[in-house]
């Protein structure tokens, strides 16, 4: 079956300027989560759903970032007012459940703040 | 807070010698364990876990990894590499509570020459 898609898969942007990165995570899967890739380190999780609501968003380093999933499929992620530090490889994730269940990941979009 | 560390930042090996890379967990919560891969052009991708019972996991590929309380460690294990392992490999446990999100390790990248 299709797997967790990301688009777009490539965003390259100007300091300042507002972007929205879309998740399509796998069909049925209740749990969305949505990690950070800067090069050389592993994924940081930024957030956390379950169903509609935002479980957990602990990991949202400040109040530019902000993300929904209002019919708990598909997920945006959206930043305000980049900034070049934001540069990296955004993650998405699905699982049918939590702890205990495998999360599948998407191929990730990389932002590229100019 | 609940960590993970891995010492081996880039690994090169010729093809068919054994590779054994390292990931320590710090102490605390439940220990739930993953390693994931992602191969050159890929997303990340599910090679084993460990929640409980026998401390050795076999995962796909021929890869295992030994959970060692002892020693707080999860190394993954394949005992004879080949090109195609040529990757990076991450570390992760759940971050905490039962919400599944992942903590990663920095990563190992692993370059396997012909």
């Amino acid at each position: 079956g299709a797997g967790v898609s990301q688009t777009p898969s490539n965003k390259v942007t100007e300091k300042g300027k507002y972007v929205e990165l879309r998740c399509d995570p796998i069909s049925g899967h209740t749990a969305l989560y949505w990690y950070r890739q800067s090069l050389g380190q592993g994924p940081e999780f930024l957030i956390y759903f379950q169903g509609t609501g935002a479980a957990d968003d602990s990991g949202l380093p400040n109040d530019r970032f902000f993300a929904v999933r209002p019919e708990g499929s598909v997920s945006t992620l959206k930043i305000q007012r980049t900034e070049r530090g934001d540069s990296a490889v955004y993650l998405c994730a699905s699982s049918k459940g939590t702890t205990y269940n495998e999360q599948f990941f998407g191929p990730g979009t990389r932002l590229t703040v100019l | 807070a609940q960590s993970v560390s891995q010492h081996n930042h880039h690994v090169i090996l010729s093809e068919a010698a054994s590779l054994e890379l390292g990931c320590n967990y710090s102490y605390g919560g439940t220990v739930n364990l993953f390693w994931y891969v992602q191969y050159p052009g890929q997303h990340l991708q599910l090679l084993l876990k460990y929640f409980s019972g026998d401390p050795l996991v076999k995962g796909i590929k021929g890869f295992e990894a030994e959970f060692i309380k002892s020693k707080f460690s999860f190394n993954l294990r394949k005992p004879s590499v080949q090109w195609s392992d040529t990757a990076e490999y991450f570390c992760a446990r759940p971050r905490g509570g039962n919400t599944g999100k992942l903590i990663f390790g920095q990563g190992t990248t692993l370059q396997v020459k012909p």
